[in-house]
């Protein structure tokens, strides 16, 4: 079975502009969480969504949001982005809402200039 | 004070040794841990999870929890070159802020190198 897919694998970008980032879960999976990781720290919670509604959302400014659509698969918006917003972009999947065994995907990479 | 602390190293070791890796956390509440593994620019690859305090083996690995002293560790024995990347503890579970279930509270990850 294939695992956790992410689009696109690197993006470069300038400050102002907007991106969207994609992820498509393990099949079968109905949640799908996003984590930020900045260069040298760990993964920050930014969504999670299960069955298509958000399940909770971490400290992150309103310029973030995400949707997940009938297939499961999601993408996460942010808008005016800043130098600050550089980083690795997770997604992970899991069976069901608890976090208990969440799979990562390999990451968006994304660079603001 | 960070809900999840972790030393980030980095811990470089000898092929065969025997590593230890650990972190603390300040939420009583959290239930589960997990321990990721995550080689450089690719996502965490879940290595193991353990259920409230004990101990859970797995191959070369072994996971402890102490719940008491909100302390885990990760003991990697017979350490080979392949081991080599980025461990990140992780924890889960109803915080005082009621945040989600399937929120992931992550330390910043140790370092490990072992040379041949």
């Amino acid at each position: 079975d294939a695992g956790v897919t992410q689009s696109p694998t690197h993006l470069i970008k300038t400050r102002g502009q907007q991106v969207t980032l994609r992820c498509s879960p393990i099949s079968g999976h109905k949640s799908v969480s996003w984590y930020q990781q900045v260069l040298g720290q760990g993964p920050q919670f930014i969504f999670q969504y299960y069955e298509k509604e958000e399940r909770g959302r971490g400290n992150f400014p309103d310029r973030f949001s995400a949707r997940q659509f009938p297939n499961y698969s999601s993408e996460l918006n942010v808008n005016a982005l800043l130098l600050g917003d550089s980083a690795l972009y997770l997604c992970a999947s899991s069976n069901g809402q608890g976090a208990r065994e969440q799979f990562f995907g390999p990451g968006t990479r994304l660079t603001v200039l | 004070q960070k809900e999840v602390e972790q030393d980030p190293g980095p811990l470089s070791v000898p092929e065969g040794a025997i590593v230890s890796l650990n972190c603390t956390y300040s939420n009583s509440a959290f239930q589960y841990f997990m321990w990721y593994r995550q080689y450089s620019r690719k996502g965490p690859e879940l290595l193991m999870y353990t259920y409230s305090s004990g101990n859970k083996e797995d191959g070369r690995f072994t996971a402890q929890v102490d719940k008491s002293s909100k302390y885990i560790s990760l003991f990697i024995r017979d350490s080979q070159p392949s081991d080599s990347a980025t461990y990140l503890c992780a924890m889960s579970g109803p915080s005082d802020r009621g945040s989600t279930l399937g929120r992931l509270y992550f330390g910043r990850g140790t370092q490990l190198t072992v040379w041949p």
